[in-house]
Parts: C-alpha cells; sequence; structure tokens
C-alpha cells in the first residue's frame, strides 16, 4: 500500500510569486491534515479535511493560504503571494479515522528567495 | 490548551549505550493520544507509536520502550543499545478528543547523534 505522497519535494520561489503543493493520502483515508515547520520552530497544525469538507482551519497563517480538497481525495495548498516567512518544510499526513494515527508524507521544503 | 514539552534539545550517545527522550504533556482532555515520531536525516516523519490516555501500560518493541505515566504527565522513550542508524530527531506529540479535531501538537524535537 502506498503511503502519502507530496509533490514537489523541494520549491524555490522568489518573493510574490505562486507555488501550489500537493498532497495525495494513503487509499482510504478520509482524514488529511497539513502542517508546517518554519526554521528552528515546532511542527503546528494549518488545517484538517474529511473528505472534501475543511474540518479545522484554525491553524492557517492568513488568507495568501488557500486548501482544496477536490473529491475528497488529494490536497492542494496554495500560497499567493509568497512571502520570506513562508518559507519551510509543508507536512501532509492522512488518518483513516479521526484520533487514528496519522501517517505523514516526506514534506515539500519550500524557500521563498 | 495543549502542549508538549521536549526539554532535551540534543542528545549525543556513544554506539550500545541506552539513551531516554523525555517528553511532558498539558492536557485538559481525559481522553488524548500520545505519539512519538522519529525523523531521520532523510527528512520524512515516521511514525513509532500511539498511546491513548487511558492505557498506562508501557510497551516494548525490539530495542524501543515506552514509559507513559499519567501521574507526571510524562511519555518518555528509551532506546537500549542504541546504533547509528537511531540517529535523527525525535518529535513527540499529543492529540485531544474533544474540540481539536484530533490535530497534533508537537514538541520542539530532540536531536538524537549517535557515535560509533
Amino acid at each position: 500500500e502506498a503511503g502519502v505522497t507530496q509533490f514537489p519535494s523541494h520549491s524555490v520561489i522568489e518573493k510574490g510569486q505562486t507555488v501550489t503543493l500537493r498532497c495525495d493520502p494513503i487509499s482510504g483515508h478520509d482524514n488529511l491534515y497539513w502542517y508546517r515547520r518554519v526554521m528552528g520552530k515546532e511542527i503546528k497544525f494549518l488545517l484538517h479535511f474529511v473528505k472534501e469538507s475543511k474540518q479545522d482551519e484554525s491553524g492557517m497563517p492568513n488568507n495568501r493560504f488557500l486548501a482544496e480538497r477536490t473529491g475528497g481525495t488529494y490536497s492542494t495548498l496554495k500560497v499567493q503571494p509568497a512571502e520570506l516567512e513562508d518559507s519551510g518544510v509543508y507536512f501532509c499526513a492522512s488518518s483513516q479515522a479521526p484520533g487514528g494515527t496519522q501517517y505523514f508524507g516526506p514534506g515539500t521544503r519550500l524557500l521563498v528567495l | 490548551a495543549q502542549k508538549v514539552t521536549q526539554a532535551q534539545t540534543e542528545i549525543s550517545v556513544v554506539e550500545k549505550e541506552d539513551v531516554t527522550l523525555d517528553c511532558v504533556y498539558e492536557t485538559r482532555d481525559t481522553t488524548y493520544y500520545l505519539f512519538w515520531y522519529k525523523q531521520p536525516p532523510s527528512g520524512e516523519l515516521v511514525f513509532l507509536i500511539r498511546r491513548n490516555s487511558f492505557d498506562e501500560q508501557n510497551e516494548i518493541s525490539g530495542r524501543y520502550s515506552w514509559n507513559f505515566q499519567k501521574s507526571t504527565s510524562s511519555f518518555n522513550f528509551t532506546i537500549t543499545a542504541s546504533q547509528v542508524v537511531d540517529s535523527a530527531v525525535y518529535f513527540c506529540a499529543l492529540s485531544e478528543a474533544r474540540r481539536s479535531n484530533y490535530k497534533l501538537t508537537f514538541g520542539k524535537g530532540t536531536l538524537l547523534t549517535v557515535n560509533p
């Protein structure tokens, strides 16, 4: 069974540009989470989907971040326009049930110059 | 509010030594889950263990063992006879059942270096 996959693995963009990150959860996992780790800080929750619905987006930093999960399958996280402080590693995780083990993808390393 | 504290930022040991990574948590919930994840140099987060708040039994898996003590709000992780491949950042995490959608709150991580 394939694990959580994320694309791209790395992205280097200039301030003001747009970047879209993609996450494919484990097949059959309704719960999908996005997290972020900026340099020197903890891994922080961004938002949670159950199927295609956003359950909790309390961790989204601001309205430059937009997450979608079309058809309850893969999810995208778009940053527009990117700022320097958006640099970090963006992790996606999925779980079969709420409270179940969250399995993480390899992360996308975003660098905004 | 939920909080996880990993007081040890970095630990360095010599191969075959035992090492314990500390984790202290705060929560108001009676139902919660505790996790440990390993992040090797390659960067992915690898799940190690999940423990619910009603199960205080210690667990052993090979060279790994976990000591869960609700009285001290701790969930410590011990590696016995450490190996170079154990070198990684280890994260302790907590999720609450009530209101939080089970989102994970992570500690800052402990960088473990095992030297040959």
